[in-house]
């Protein structure tokens, strides 16, 4: 069965400070990757997806970065933090073309001060 | 612009009822919509998926609506528990090619 694992699970970092959030899938080949951030109180915002190694989409402008080094590894990064950059960041997987459904890791909460 | 409209007040429900969460859509005809599940603290979970040329799909107590002609797709959970508080997110492509896009979410607070 597939697995999807993020990491750490929480963090607290200082504004300026860089960034790199690990995200890895088993189980499954070439699966379409996602990076998404939700606010507290907020909805669900698209930030990068992957179809392929090294092919990355960006939904919308910002300091972070992904990376996608592996078919099944994704990662995301920003060389500053911002404040604004708090949330809670997930991972998620789908399997190729036509398949629709997402599934999401655990999570990582990040905290910037 | 296109926009996906979920209820941001929480629902409280008595355990047993029937609980009823609705997900409106503008302009764009999606070709399926989908509904999460999320635990505080947690990511989404899948539940079900209705594509266009479905009216209703059930599974278990869920049950979910796809109301074409109204843009609206209801999420229906019968026989309510106290498990079943969580926030439920609608989530459809809002173009032909797009990625999923997710609305902000409903609350629903079970009560014994």
């Amino acid at each position: 069965s597939q697995t999807i694992h993020q990491w750490p699970a929480t963090l607290v970092q200082p504004v300026g400070s860089p960034l790199s959030l690990e995200c890895t899938v088993e189980g499954t080949s070439n699966p379409n990757l996602y990076w998404y951030r939700q606010a507290a109180g907020r909805g669900l915002q698209l930030l990068f997806y992957s179809v392929g190694i090294g092919q990355i989409s960006s939904e919308v402008p910002q300091n972070l970065s992904a990376s996608r080094p592996q078919d099944r590894q994704f990662i995301l990064s920003s060389k500053k933090l911002l404040l604004s950059d708090s949330g809670f960041y997930l991972c998620a997987w789908e399997l190729g073309q036509g398949s629709d459904t997402q599934y999401f890791g655990p999570g990582t909460r990040l905290t910037v001060l | 612009s296109q926009k996906i409209e979920q209820n941001s007040e929480a629902l409280n429900i008595q355990e047993g009822k029937t609980a009823t969460l609705t997900c409106n859509y503008t302009n764009y005809s999606p070709a399926y919509l989908q509904w999460y599940r999320q635990d505080p603290g947690r990511g989404p979970v899948f539940l079900l998926l209705i594509r266009e040329n479905e009216k209703e799909k059930r599974k278990e107590r869920l049950k979910v609506t796809f109301d074409t002609t109204l843009k609206q797709s209801l999420f229906h959970i019968t026989a309510s528990q106290p498990a079943d508080s969580a926030t439920y997110l609608c989530a459809l492509p809002l173009s032909g090619y797009s990625t999923l896009t997710f609305g902000k979410g409903t609350m629903l607070l079970v009560s014994p």
